[in-house]
């Protein structure tokens, strides 16, 4: 079946550091991928979102490249800031329509 | 625009009581999702409606748990009775369709119910 799986946290910065988040799916036929935040206290959002391979998602200095030889769609932000602190999940639409998400990467970025 | 409206924020039962939690999507949403959330981990879809239809309810374990969206509109997930092993966030979400919103595919999230059986 459809899954996903993401690097385990968490994940403690300081500011200013660069910040990676791995993130590989296993899919049958051609899936959507996303990246959801979750900031303290709030909801998800959607963060970035790519439909097919080579699509590169961005939003907010956060980039993430749809690779589909390596199955992977990795986040990544150059620069981070406090405000960046959240949980990160990855995320894949299947042909069903159906979101799977993975189980969360917890990022705390330190002043 | 209001996002999606979740109640209650928490709640705590001992188990074998029954719980309930409500929905009010989007206003225009025709699509609504439940989703489970463990501590540590990612959602997890319970039911999906499409209008007042269930097209996907094979996550709902229908033992103990019920849903309804009578009216296509707002929607109640219930637990009777409730176990230590249910505690967790229940999600619910809503877009336009089951492709999500027409540019992004994006699912609209409420922060969730907290539910803590003891």
């Amino acid at each position: 079946g459809n899954s996903v799986t993401q690097m385990e946290g968490p994940v403690t910065l300081s500011e200013e550091a660069f910040l990676t988040i791995n993130c590989t799916y296993t899919a049958t036929g051609y899936p959507s991928l996303f990246w959801y935040v979750q900031y303290p206290g709030e909801g998800l959002q959607l963060l970035l979102k790519a439909t097919k391979a080579d699509d590169k998602g961005s939003n907010k200095g956060f980039e993430a490249t749809y690779r589909k030889e390596t199955t992977s769609f990795h986040l990544e932000k150059g620069s981070v800031q406090v405000s960046d602190s959240a949980v990160y999940f990855c995320a894949l639409r299947s042909n069903d329509y159906k979101l799977s998400f993975g189980a969360g990467t917890t990022v705390t970025v330190r002043a | 625009e209001a996002g999606v409206v979740q109640s209650p924020r928490y709640k705590i039962i001992e188990k074998k009581q029954p719980v309930a939690f409500w929905c009010n999507p989007i206003s225009g949403h025709n699509t609504l999702y439940w989703y489970l959330q463990n501590l540590g981990q990612g959602p997890e879809l319970l039911i999906r409606y499409e209008n007042e239809e269930a097209v996907d309810d094979s996550q709902l374990p229908k033992d103990r748990f019920s849903a309804e969206r009578l009216k296509g509109v707002d929607s109640t997930l219930k637990i009777q009775p409730a176990e230590l092993g249910d505690s967790a966030v229940y999600l619910c979400a809503s877009s336009l369709s089951l492709l999500g919103e027409p540019n992004t595919g994006e699912l609209f999230f409420g922060e969730g119910s907290r539910l803590t059986v003891l």
